[in-house]
């Protein structure tokens, strides 16, 4: 089975502007994570999706987004990006509950300019 | 507040050596996972516990629901275990994850 993928895998982006990263889980996940790691805050969740519907949410602002797609892949935006967005995004896929084993994709390393 | 709380922060090891890392959490939880990660940013779920504890190869990790405590062990230390380990618990109140702020492991050969 092939693993979690992540789009793209670098990112260079000025302040201000928007973002849009693609994750597709492992065949047969409907479970999608996203979570944020930076040197200064670690790894924080953003939001968790199932059967394309956000079931989780961790405490970011809504410049934030995403969503699922009937196939379980998932997308998450950023809009009106700051420089502390800059971060190293990833997902990862569960069967069914978020709180089963994960599985990690490699991660989008985001710069902010 | 930090949810989780992990120890130590960095770690170094002699090859062959037994290794210990705690982790102590503050929420009620449903989960607990102990994570891999190297360098690169890759991430590897190497447990999820609920109870007791459990043994792949040389790796034992531990939880003791009662004084939310866990612990990963890994017995005769090899350099290719160096990498970050991370604590992670799902809140069943919260409805999400908290990590702690892992622990950077160098194991010398």
């Amino acid at each position: 089975k092939a693993g979690v993928t992540q789009t793209p895998r670098y990112l260079i982006k000025t302040r201000g502007q928007q973002v849009t990263l693609s994750c597709s889980p492992i065949s047969g996940h409907r479970s999608v994570s996203w979570y944020q790691q930076t040197p200064g805050q670690g790894l924080q969740f953003l939001f968790e999706y199932f059967s394309e519907t956000q079931r989780n949410k961790g405490n970011f602002p809504g410049r934030f987004s995403g969503r699922q797609f009937s196939n379980s892949r998932s997308e998450m935006n950023v809009s009106t990006l700051e420089l502390g967005d800059s971060a190293l995004y990833l997902c990862a896929s569960s069967f069914r509950q978020m709180e089963e084993t994960q599985y990690f994709g490699p991660g989008t390393r985001l710069l902010v300019l | 507040k930090n949810e989780v709380e992990q120890s130590p922060q960095n770690l170094t090891a002699q090859e062959g050596e037994f290794i210990t890392i705690n982790c102590s959490y503050s929420v009620g939880i449903s989960a607990l996972h102990w994570l891999q990660q190297h360098p690169g940013g890759g991430i590897v779920s190497l447990f999820m516990l609920s109870s007791g504890k459990k043994k792949h190869g040389r790796l034992i990790a531990t939880i003791n629901i009662q004084e939310k405590h866990s612990s990963l062990h890994i017995t005769a230390s090899h350099p290719r275990d160096s990498a970050v380990y991370i604590c992670a618990v799902y809140s069943n109140t919260g409805n999400q994850f908290y990590f702690g702020t892992g622990t950077s492991l160098t194991v010398i050969p």
